[in-house]
């Protein structure tokens, strides 16, 4: 089992449409949880982070974390095409080396 | 605020040749990583440093790579000799120490796109 899954999707919703971006982690003592966005060509940017249980919404952005489950989304509420990227979900885990590790990476397509 | 630079931006080399890749952090982050990224995947950690200091250098290939990150500051990632395998983008990003001693955001370079023939 990896340690971050995603969906590798591409994942394709219409323009004003939710996109639910889903990730799941193996790591029960996993505290800290992030979303980064990765457009074609270009590096990862952050664009969400939870370290409690429930949902923290920014923006268009909604991130929902279940720590029980292990399991956090991300929310992409009136999707636009300007959304279209990669989003890659981060996991850190609580080690003396207090590491994060990356998802493969979702892809979201948002059609017009 | 300027942000992470890395150069080059491509290189293309032949196996079994050395190259090297630099970076310079944003000015005041402590972090300092390398990651690997392949097409379609997640980038991979290479080696994180807490300034000078490599803390987790668990995952670089260290019969063929090596870093360093002298004074704390800018940091040169090196591959010698390079494999087939080896290309892909190599990433470095930096992160600035929370309140609590630890690092949560991390800032990406653009990249270095390695092609090895």
């Amino acid at each position: 089992q990896k340690e971050v899954e995603q969906n590798s999707g591409p994942l394709s919703v219409p323009e004003g449409a939710i996109a639910s971006l889903n990730c799941t982690y193996s790591d029960r003592v996993s505290q800290s949880f992030f979303w980064y966005r990765q457009y074609s060509g270009k590096s990862p940017e952050l664009i969400m982070s939870i370290y409690s249980n429930g949902d923290k919404e920014d923006g268009r952005f909604t991130a929902q974390l279940n720590k029980a489950s292990q399991y956090v989304s991300l929310l992409i509420r009136d999707s636009q095409p300007s959304d279209s990227a990669t989003y890659l979900c981060a996991v850190k885990r609580k080690t003396s080396y207090d590491k994060v590790i990356f998802g493969p990476g979702t892809s979201l397509s948002v059609i017009p | 605020e300027a942000g992470v630079v890395q150069s080059p931006r491509y290189k293309i080399i032949e196996k079994k040749q050395p190259v090297a890749f630099w970076c310079n952090p944003i000015s005041g982050h402590n972090t300092l990583y390398w990651y690997l990224q392949n097409l379609g995947q997640g980038p991979e950690l290479l080696i994180r440093y807490e300034n000078e200091e490599a803390v987790d250098d668990s995952q670089l290939p260290k019969d063929r790579f090596s870093a360093e990150r002298l004074k704390g500051v800018d940091s040169t990632l090196k591959i010698q000799p390079a494999e087939l395998g080896d290309s892909a983008v190599y990433l470095c990003a930096s992160s600035p120490r929370t309140s609590g001693g630890s690092y949560n955001e991390q800032f990406f370079g653009p990249g270095t796109r390695l092609t090895v023939l």
